[in-house]
């Protein structure tokens, strides 16, 4: 059992649709980050979230923080084949201990 | 320019072999991690050090024995190694601060 689970683990959508990734967790945590990893590279980071309840956006990129700091979202509007990669959250605690989801892999179809 | 490097990017050895990956960091953090990542892609904490002095040990075997000389250097030694090896080996850095890790362009193992 991973401290953080990612739903859903495969997703495959036309360009132009919307689409949302789950990121849950039991255990409350000081941050979450999102990564998007591309073949053949390293995890990217793409946002920090701090506060319970905190959303920020990245261009179509839209994240958000749970109240209670265990969970998180992100949602793509009008994906494109661009956002193609494997999106990683990852829970902070104190101590610079991280716990990294169990991914979620994207493919926008042209 | 490159914030984190690895070396090599692609390894290819028998096992029981001992094998060395090296990681570099230009940014000053002083905190830096190796990342195993499976065939299902995911992110498995092996290894943390900060100030070249170890904080996170995860259960790892002890044929892996990371050893870093000073704050931007952590590089990772492996004895005897296994078929179960055979993975994706990252590098990162942050600043304990700031809690954001930025990460090497990893080390294909692949042990024959």
């Amino acid at each position: 059992t991973q401290l953080l689970e990612q739903s859903p683990q495969f997703l495959s959508i036309q360009e132009g649709e919307n689409l949302t990734v789950y990121c849950n967790s039991s255990s409350v945590f000081s941050s979450l980050q999102w990564y998007r990893q591309e073949p053949g590279e390293g995890p990217v980071l793409l946002v920090t979230v701090v506060t319970g309840g905190e959303v920020k956006k990245l261009k179509r990129l839209t994240f958000q923080f749970g109240d209670a700091r265990k969970d998180s979202s992100l949602h793509i509007t009008a994906a494109q084949p661009g956002d193609t990669g494997l999106y990683l959250c990852a829970g902070a605690r104190t101590g610079n201990q991280f716990y990294f989801g169990t991914g979620t892999s994207l493919t926008v179809i042209p | 320019d490159t914030a984190v490097s690895q070396t090599p990017k692609y390894l290819v050895t028998q096992m029981g072999n001992d094998k060395s990956i090296k990681c570099e960091q230009n940014l000053g953090h002083d905190t830096m991690y190796w990342y195993k990542q499976d065939s299902k892609k995911f992110l498995k904490i092996m290894f943390s050090y900060n100030n070249k002095e170890l904080i996170i040990n995860e259960t790892v075997p002890n044929r892996f024995s990371p050893k870093s000389p000073d704050k931007a250097h952590l590089n990772l030694h492996i004895n005897s190694l296994e078929l179960g090896d055979s993975a994706v080996y990252f590098c990162a850095s942050s600043h304990i601060a700031r809690e954001t890790q930025y990460f090497g362009p990893g080390t294909r193992l692949l042990v024959l």
